[in-house]
C-alpha cells in the first residue's frame, strides 16, 4: 500500500504570493490523488481529484499536477482564506491513506 | 444540498464498544458509497473504512480491521460504524464522508474519547 509524504510541513508565504505544496507516494498511484483543505475547527474540503481535476466550486487559483509518485498542489495567488492545512490522499487500491499535511501560514 | 450529520460519539473505557451513526439527506443515498475518516486531536486525517453503494464490499484500515464494522441502512438513509475493542489511540473526531468523487462531502464529525 502506498504511503504519502508531504513537504514542507509548514510553508510561510504572504498574501498574493504563489504557494507550491508537494506530495510524494512510496509507490505509483497513477493519477489517483486528491487534495483537501482544512481550516481550523472545520471539516476538510475537497479541492482536487484525479490529480488535476478541480472539485465543484473550487476557484481556478488552485491547480494540481503530477502522476505516478510525484504530485504538486499550486495556489497561484494566496488569499486570506487559503491559510489552512492541506492534505493529499490516494485512492489507488485499498486501503486509502492521507499524507500528514502541510500548513500554509502567513 | 448534501447533509451528513454524525451522532453517537462519547467517552468510553478501553475495551469498550460504541456505535456511530450518520444521517444523510439532500441526495440519493442508495447511489452513494460512504467512508468514515477520523482525526485525532491536533493530528492529521486517517481513512478508516468504506462501503460501496450497494453494500457489496467493505474495506478497512489495518488499524481497525477486525474491530470496526461499517454498515448502511438504505431505508433509513443512515450509515453506521460499530466499534469494539476500543483503544486510547482510537480517540478522534470521526467524520462521515460521501464518496464520488473520492471524499467529496463531509459531515462535521462526532468525537470519540477512549479513556479509563
Amino acid at each position: 500500500e502506498a504511503v504519502l509524504t508531504q513537504s514542507p510541513a509548514t510553508l510561510s508565504v504572504s498574501p498574493g504570493e504563489r504557494a507550491t505544496l508537494s506530495c510524494r507516494a512510496s509507490q505509483s498511484v497513477r493519477n489517483n490523488l486528491a487534495w483537501y483543505q482544512q481550516n481550523p475547527g472545520q471539516a476538510p474540503r475537497l479541492l482536487i481529484y484525479d490529480a488535476s481535476t478541480r472539485a465543484t466550486g473550487i476557484p481556478d487559483r488552485f491547480s494540481g499536477s503530477g502522476s505516478g509518485t510525484e504530485f504538486t498542489l499550486t495556489i497561484s495567488s494566496l488569499q486570506s482564506e487559503d491559510f489552512a492545512v492541506y492534505f493529499c490522499q490516494h485512492n489507488e487500491g485499498w486501503p486509502w491513506s492521507f499524507g500528514q499535511g502541510t500548513k500554509v501560514e502567513f | 444540498q448534501v447533509q451528513l450529520v454524525e451522532s453517537g460519539g462519547g467517552v468510553v473505557q478501553p475495551g469498550g464498544s460504541l456505535r456511530l451513526s450518520c444521517a444523510a439527506s439532500g441526495f440519493t443515498f442508495s447511489s452513494s458509497g460512504f467512508h468514515w475518516v477520523r482525526q485525532a486531536p491536533g493530528k492529521g486525517l486517517e481513512w478508516v473504512a468504506f462501503i460501496r453503494n450497494d453494500g457489496s464490499d467493505e474495506y478497512y484500515a489495518d488499524s481497525v480491521k477486525g474491530r470496526f464494522t461499517i454498515s448502511r441502512d438504505d431505508s433509513m438513509n443512515t450509515l453506521d460504524l460499530q466499534m469494539s475493542g476500543l483503544r486510547p489511540d482510537d480517540t478522534a473526531l470521526y467524520y462521515c464522508v460521501k464518496d464520488n468523487p473520492v471524499c467529496a462531502h463531509w459531515g462535521q464529525g462526532t468525537l470519540v474519547t477512549v479513556t479509563s
